[in-house]
């Protein structure tokens, strides 16, 4: 049962390659978003998404697009792996885009 | 730019309250104090979040000062599992996205 899930929980990769992160909501809420944290441990928000519709886009490289198949779900797919891509991945959801937000176990990605 | 000065870290006895400031000086009247906690290699949990008044829930009680420049999270009975990276956001109502500092680093000893 749990409300905000990723896969996978680890993702090791090569510098260039193209990957994605998976995340699913079951809390029925409309938003979505995606925070980065890195290694110095600060979290920032890349995306949000309300409605299936990107409403935010923190001045993220192009080399990210996030995908929303439904309102349950956000997919991070990532073009041309850097090795400053390394980091954290947390999805997030909330019932409005100014409401609480709850948070995935977050996946870490790691680029070699 | 976080707008709130938590302590870098804290100590806490296992089993006594953990009182958690935070100040937020520049607080605007519409904005929130918000409270998420990190737990070692999980995702932020929400604690509790409050405008002006005191908040209690399950987890903490907020304790927000009458000018509200500061805060007070309390863990009324500290334990283990509470050992965490404990963060406090100013966040205005109407905004989308919450600013993580760097937090409080509580450590919660037997």
């Amino acid at each position: 049962d749990t409300a905000v899930s990723q896969t996978p929980k680890y993702l090791v990769t090569q510098m260039g390659n193209d990957k994605s992160i998976k995340c699913e909501q079951n809390l029925g809420h409309d938003t979505m978003y995606w925070y980065k944290q890195d290694s110095k441990k600060f979290l920032k928000i890349m995306f949000s998404y309300n409605n299936k519709e990107l409403i935010i886009n923190e001045t993220v490289p192009n080399r990210f697009s996030p995908k929303s198949p439904d309102k349950a779900h956000l997919n991070l797919h990532i073009n041309s792996l850097e090795l400053g891509d390394s980091a954290v991945y947390f999805c997030a959801s909330s019932r409005t885009d100014t409401d609480t937000q709850y948070f995935g176990p977050g996946t870490r990605l790691t680029v070699l | 730019d976080a707008k709130t000065t938590q302590p870098p870290s804290m100590d806490c006895a296992e089993g006594r309250a953990a009182n958690l400031p935070c100040n937020h000086s520049t607080i605007s009247g519409n904005e929130y104090v918000y409270w998420y906690r990190q737990i070692h290699s999980q995702g932020p949990q929400y604690i509790i979040h409050g405008l002006k008044n005191n908040e209690t829930n399950e987890m903490a009680s907020l304790i927000i000062t009458e000018d509200r420049k500061s805060s007070t999270l309390i863990l009324p009975h500290a334990t283990l599992r509470d050992t965490a990276v404990y963060y406090c956001i100013v966040r205005v109502a109407y905004d989308y996205k919450l600013s993580f500092g760097a937090g409080t680093t509580v450590t919660v000893r037997a």
